[in-house]
């Protein structure tokens, strides 16, 4: 999965504490997306953004969850306030520009697995 | 946005030929199937992408009927190493993939 970069890798939090994930897309790539994974399950979309515009975030928890994509810098993944409940592996995707006509897959980082203690 | 069925796992031995076979009766006329491969510890690695008929890369097959309801996965001569979870899902330009739990394959020496 070499391109899209996560950290941390493992980020221990207590309740209450809050929990910034960070993704570095590909080069060239302009759309990103946050995906979660409790263990043995698939992965759950939370949101789709591209440079300074969230497009989707359908999957986002209504509270303490946000996530940026600033014009220059990584992608950010914020927890506000967290609870055992949000201890699971959180996977960034991106893909590049579409064209019409095309497809592009994702292609994924290895994760930030985040432990509520 | 179409839903997927996959068998939940499945058995191989070393050097067989495995396929994984999926369901997408609801899919959408601009929709894509695409496969992945994820192993403990990491995120999702793209394996296959095909819209119809038959798609070979250096790793698999992927084969789709005319009707498009169905794909089937195929892997040749299967290595230990290829003990993972795929999983298949069909999109439309890459907007909000939704993931199924997968197929767990073991491979067995």
């Amino acid at each position: 999965n070499a391109g899209v970069m996560q950290n941390p890798r493992h980020l221990v939090r207590r309740r209450g504490q809050e929990a910034r994930l960070r993704c570095s897309p590909m080069k060239g790539h302009s759309h990103v997306y946050w995906y979660r994974q409790l263990p043995e399950e698939g992965l759950k979309f939370m949101v789709y953004l591209q440079k300074e515009n969230i497009i989707d975030e359908s999957g986002m928890p209504k509270e303490r969850f946000s996530a940026e994509f600033p014009k220059e810098g990584p992608s950010i993944l914020r927890i506000q306030q967290v609870v055992r409940g949000d201890s699971a592996a959180y996977f960034c995707a991106s893909s590049p520009q579409r064209r019409s006509g095309e497809n592009q897959p994702q292609h994924f980082g290895d994760g930030t697995r985040l432990s509520i203690l | 946005l179409a839903k997927t069925t996959q068998p939940i796992s499945m058995d191989s031995y070393e050097g067989q030929e495995v396929n994984i076979t999926c369901s997408h009766n609801n899919i959408a006329t601009n929709d894509y199937i695409t496969w992945y491969q994820q192993f403990p510890s990491q995120g999702p690695r793209f394996i296959i992408q095909g819209y119809k008929t038959k798609v070979t890369n250096e790793v698999a097959s992927l084969f789709i009927p005319a009707d498009r309801k169905s794909s089937t996965l195929s892997l040749p001569r299967v290595s230990l190493s290829d003990t993972a979870v795929y999983y298949c899902l069909v999109d439309t330009g890459g907007f909000k993939t939704i993931f199924g739990a997968g197929t767990r394959l073991f491979v067995k020496a």
